[in-house]
C-alpha cells in the first residue's frame, strides 16, 4: 500500500530536549516536505526537499533541521524544542515538485513542548 | 508579507452549491490546489489549476481563477454531508508551498 509514515504520532516533551520525528514513504517519490498545522493558520512549510541531499527552507525553517540522505527517508530534528514549537507536523511526498502530482500526506505528529 | 487568504467558515445546506473563496499571494506561482482535510486526517489534493487556465471543472468541482485579482474559488455542487470538512487553498512556487488557513465547510441536512 502506497504511504507516508510518520513516527511517533503523539509526543510530550520538555524545553531543550532533542527529539526527531521521522517519516518514510514507500513510493520513491522525489518530492518531500515538512508542514506544520496551527489553529487560524493553515499549513505552513518547514522544508521540503526535491530529491536526495538537496532541502530547501519554507515559510517557517527556524529551529527545524532536516536531511535526505536516502530517497525514502526525510526525518525532522528539532534540536532544542521550545514550547512556540507545540503544533501538529505533517510530511508529505510527491513525484515531482508536487505540481500537477499528488501530494500524499501522513497521519500526522502531534507535538507538545512542556 | 502577504498570506494566502480564505474565509474561515461556510454553513451550506445538504444539496446546495457551495463556493469557497481564495486570494493567493504569488503571480508566478505556477499551479494553485484545493485540499480537503477532514477530522484527524492528512490532507487530500481535490484538485488543482494551472495558471494559464481560468476554469476547471472535475466531477461535481468547478475551480474559477481570476489571474488579475489574484482570486481562486471552488465551488462543490449538489453539496453532501460528506462534504464536511476544512479546505485548504494552496500556491506553489517551484516546489515551495504556501497554504490558507481553511475554510471550515458545515453541511446542515
Amino acid at each position: 500500500e502506497a504511504q507516508v509514515t510518520q513516527n511517533p504520532r503523539y509526543l510530550i516533551t520538555v524545553t531543550g530536549k532533542k527529539l526527531t520525528v521521522t517519516c518514510s514513504q514507500n513510493m520513491n517519490h522525489e518530492y518531500m516536505s515538512w508542514y506544520r498545522q496551527d489553529p487560524g493558520l493553515g499549513l505552513r512549510q518547514i522544508y521540503y526537499s526535491m530529491n536526495v541531499e538537496v532541502t530547501d527552507k519554507g515559510d517557517v525553517p527556524e529551529g527545524y533541521k532536516v536531511s535526505r540522505k536516502e530517497k525514502r527517508n526525510f526525518p525532522l530534528i528539532l534540536e532544542s524544542p521550545s514550547p512556540n514549537q507545540t503544533s501538529l507536523y505533517f510530511c508529505a511526498s510527491s513525484q515531482g515538485q508536487g505540481r500537477t502530482d499528488t501530494q500524499y500526506f501522513g497521519p500526522g505528529t502531534r507535538l507538545t513542548v512542556l | 508579507g502577504e498570506d494566502v487568504e480564505q474565509s474561515l467558515f461556510l454553513s451550506v445546506r445538504e444539496g446546495d452549491s457551495s463556493v469557497i473563496n481564495c486570494t493567493y499571494t504569488d503571480s508566478s506561482s505556477t499551479y494553485l490546489y484545493w485540499y480537503k482535510q477532514e477530522p484527524g486526517a492528512g490532507l487530500q489534493l481535490l484538485t488543482y489549476i494551472f495558471s494559464n487556465m481560468d476554469m476547471k471543472q472535475d466531477q461535481r468541482l468547478t475551480v474559477l481563477l481570476n489571474k488579475k485579482d489574484k482570486h481562486l474559488s471552488l465551488r462543490i455542487a449538489d453539496t453532501q454531508t460528506g462534504d464536511s470538512a476544512i479546505y485548504f487553498c494552496a500556491e506553489n512556487s517551484w516546489g515551495k508551498f504556501q497554504f490558507g488557513a481553511g475554510t471550515q465547510v458545515v453541511v446542515t441536512p
